[in-house]
């Protein structure tokens, strides 16, 4: 079946500093969406991409939608604490919608050190 | 505007229990989605509903693991009898058919 591989699984950074961050697919993505999860929340949406090559801002967050519609990329520039918990990528079986049956990423744990 | 909204938060049981999840989704939304999320296994989708009418129960693990939706703004998740194995935090989501989904803030069952 249709995986999405996270990458990395875990980030330690400073405070201030950029994360980058991606998930790639042996498959097609048509849509691809990014959540972050708080402790001991559900998954929050942060972004969602609907076209191959499309980039896209939410504050201090940029996520990309590969040409290839393989892969995605999530950037948050200047980090905060509250940035910390789980960010997840997730997108639609081939040929589903965003709102129907989501394959997610394993996540990604990101922990910022003030 | 109320999220999706789920009960109990936390849920400790004996093995060999019934556990009833319930969840009330965003009013207006179609669909309804029960997930699973364990540190082994990720988040995994259970059972999806839309219109009240389940539409994929391939996530289901066994017959242990029942879920039901009998109107638009309710459905509940049961478990019966429960193992330590089904000790995992237990996500509802839902969503219109124009839109993404929304999760609520999970059951954290553990099954002693």
């Amino acid at each position: 079946g249709q995986q999405l591989n996270q990458s990395p699984q875990s980030m330690f950074i400073q405070e201030g500093e950029d994360v980058s961050m991606n998930c790639t697919s042996s498959s097609i993505f048509n849509t691809w969406l990014w959540y972050k999860q708080d402790p001991g929340e559900g998954p929050v949406l942060l972004i969602a991409l609907y076209k191959a090559g499309e980039l896209t801002s939410n504050g201090r967050l940029t996520a990309q939608f590969g040409i290839t519609r393989k892969d995605s990329f999530l950037n948050i520039s200047a980090s905060i604490p509250s940035d910390v918990g789980i960010y997840f990528c997730a997108g639609p079986l081939a040929g589903g919608t965003s709102y129907g049956k989501l394959t997610f990423g394993q996540g990604t744990i990101l922990t910022v050190h003030p | 505007d109320a999220g999706v909204i789920q009960s109990p938060r936390h849920e400790v049981t004996e093995m060999g229990q019934e556990v009833t999840l319930r969840c009330k989704p965003i009013s207006g939304h179609d669909y309804l989605f029960w997930y699973r999320q364990t540190m082994m296994r990720g988040l995994e989708l259970l059972i999806y509903f839309n219109n009240n009418v389940p539409i994929d129960d391939s996530g289901m693990p066994e017959d242990r693991f029942s879920a039901k939706m009998p109107n638009a703004s309710f459905s509940t998740l049961k478990i019966q009898p429960s193992e330590p194995r089904d000790s995992a935090v237990y996500f509802c989501a839902s969503s219109s058919s124009t839109d993404t989904q929304y999760f609520g803030p999970g059951t954290r069952l553990t099954v002693l």
